[in-house]
């Protein structure tokens, strides 16, 4: 089946740090590709997307590219704020039946120091 | 108005009691899910329905029982539940289950504690 698989971390980083969180994905046809972003003590919020190869999604200073060549959907931001601090999953769509349904990777939890 | 509501914010119950968990949405969206999360762990998808019919089921254990009464509501009964089913229980909405791409919302979820 289609499956996710992302770094886990821990990962540390001071402020203004540069960010990149690898995501790879294994899946039959093209799927959607998904960021989402869980702050302490909430739910998930959708950060970024792509539906298609070579989509760039961006948002809040973060970016991924849908890479089909390498089935990646690698997350990067320049400049880290402590603001960012949260678990970040990357996910893909898959269709069962006439529904599609979220694969999330393990996710990664980021700490931003000042 | 992006949002999805749930409630309670937390729940503590008995292995022999009834509870259940409500998730509203006003967005117009036709799909809603019921996810369950365990610390430090990804979501894990329970239940998606799609215009107030259960399209997938995760061979969710009988003890949790969906309903979805209209399109904006989404409830989650539970019954005789065990300590490993402590979790937070996340819902969310889409404008539809079958779209490509369609994103969806997440309500903040209901941290449930099972005695």
């Amino acid at each position: 089946g289609n499956s996710v698989t992302q770094m886990e971390g821990p990962v540390t980083l001071s402020e203004e740090a540069f960010l990149t969180i690898n995501c790879t994905y294994t899946a039959t046809g093209y799927p959607s590709l998904f960021w989402y972003v869980q702050y302490p003590g909430e739910g998930l919020q959708l950060l970024l997307k792509a539906t298609k190869a070579d989509d760039k999604g961006s948002n809040k200073g973060f970016e991924a590219t849908y890479r089909k060549e390498t089935t990646s959907f690698h997350l990067e931001k320049g400049s880290v704020q402590v603001s960012d601090s949260a678990v970040y999953f990357c996910a893909l769509s898959d269709r069962q039946g006439g529904s599609e349904k979220l694969v999330f990777g393990k996710g990664m939890k980021l700490t931003v120091n000042p | 108005d992006t949002e999805v509501t749930q409630t309670p914010k937390h729940l503590v119950m008995g292995m022999t009691n009834k509870k259940s968990l409500k998730c509203e949405q006003h967005m117009g969206h036709r799909a809603m899910y019921w996810y369950k999360q365990k610390a430090k762990k990804p979501p894990e998808l329970m239940f998606v329905y799609s215009y107030e019919k259960l399209s997938i089921n995760e061979s969710v254990p009988s003890r949790f029982s969906p309903e979805c009464p209209n399109s904006s509501l989404l409830n989650l009964h539970l019954h005789a539940l065990q300590p490993e089913d402590s979790a937070l229980y996340l819902c969310a909405s889409s404008h539809t289950s079958g779209g490509a791409g369609d994103t969806q919302y997440f309500g903040p979820g209901t941290r449930l504690t099972v005695l």
